[in-house]
């Protein structure tokens, strides 16, 4: 069986500085590994994915997520933080051996301050 | 359609009465799931249907909770003698493809279904 842990339920950064919201897996099988993200009101949308292509992935919005697989994470960073970055994030994973469902983590709020 | 639709938006009900929740995916696409969003629970999966298998229901949270999907397109979550603490948005989200491929495990979001159980 899949899961992810996501450490932190709220972060708060300042505008410009770097962000990084934990996510770590577990996996019996090599997994796909997602983040989604909620903004208010608005439903969730795919951020980046990683299908085993390659570990460094690039996202909309300037987001990446690096694939470590000795850590068993799948860390989301962002270089300079904006405003608009203030959203709900969720990391997900599934097993790509077989069709399988999707689990995601608890969730990370994330404030910017101005 | 063009996205995952969901009805109705908003669900008010007395406890103990039953609701049904309805999801239409993106036409095409295989795999459909349902997930409970509660404040601080992050997204509880809830059952997953892909094509003509049987659906994975180790996400439903009790015997109250069903769902099916009808002609591998509609789908339906009944919750029966529902409890204040069903009360939740309840997700709807399908995929084009799953298992192996670029385009594997994308999932498409409804809006969600706000339950409010009084």
């Amino acid at each position: 069986a899949q899961s992810v842990t996501q450490l932190g339920s709220h972060v708060s950064v300042s505008e410009g500085a770097l962000v990084l919201l934990r996510c770590n897996y577990s996996s019996s099988v090599p997994p796909y590994l997602f983040w989604y993200v909620q903004y208010p009101n608005q439903g969730l949308q795919l951020l980046l994915k990683y299908t085993s292509a390659a570990t460094l992935v690039k996202g909309i919005n300037g987001f990446e997520a690096e694939f470590k697989k000795s850590e068993t994470s799948f860390h989301l960073t962002k270089p300079s933080a904006h405003m608009s970055d203030a959203a709900e994030y969720f990391c997900a994973v599934s097993l790509y051996s077989s069709a399988s469902k999707i689990i995601f983590g608890s969730g990370t709020r994330l404030s910017i301050r101005p | 359609g063009a996205g995952v639709s969901q009805s109705p938006s908003n669900k008010v009900t007395e406890k103990g009465k039953d609701v049904e929740l309805r999801c239409d995916p993106i036409s095409g696409h295989t795999a459909l799931y349902w997930y409970r969003q509660s404040l601080g629970q992050g997204l509880e999966f809830l059952i997953y249907f892909q094509g003509n298998s049987a659906p994975d229901k180790s996400g439903l949270p009790s015997d109250r909770f069903s769902a099916e999907r009808t002609g591998g397109s509609v789908s339906t979550l009944t919750i029966q003698r529902t409890q204040q603490e069903d009360s939740a948005v309840y997700l709807c989200a399908s995929s084009l493809v799953t298992g192996r491929g670029s385009g594997a495990n994308v999932l498409t979001f409804g809006a969600g279904s706000r339950l409010t159980v009084l």
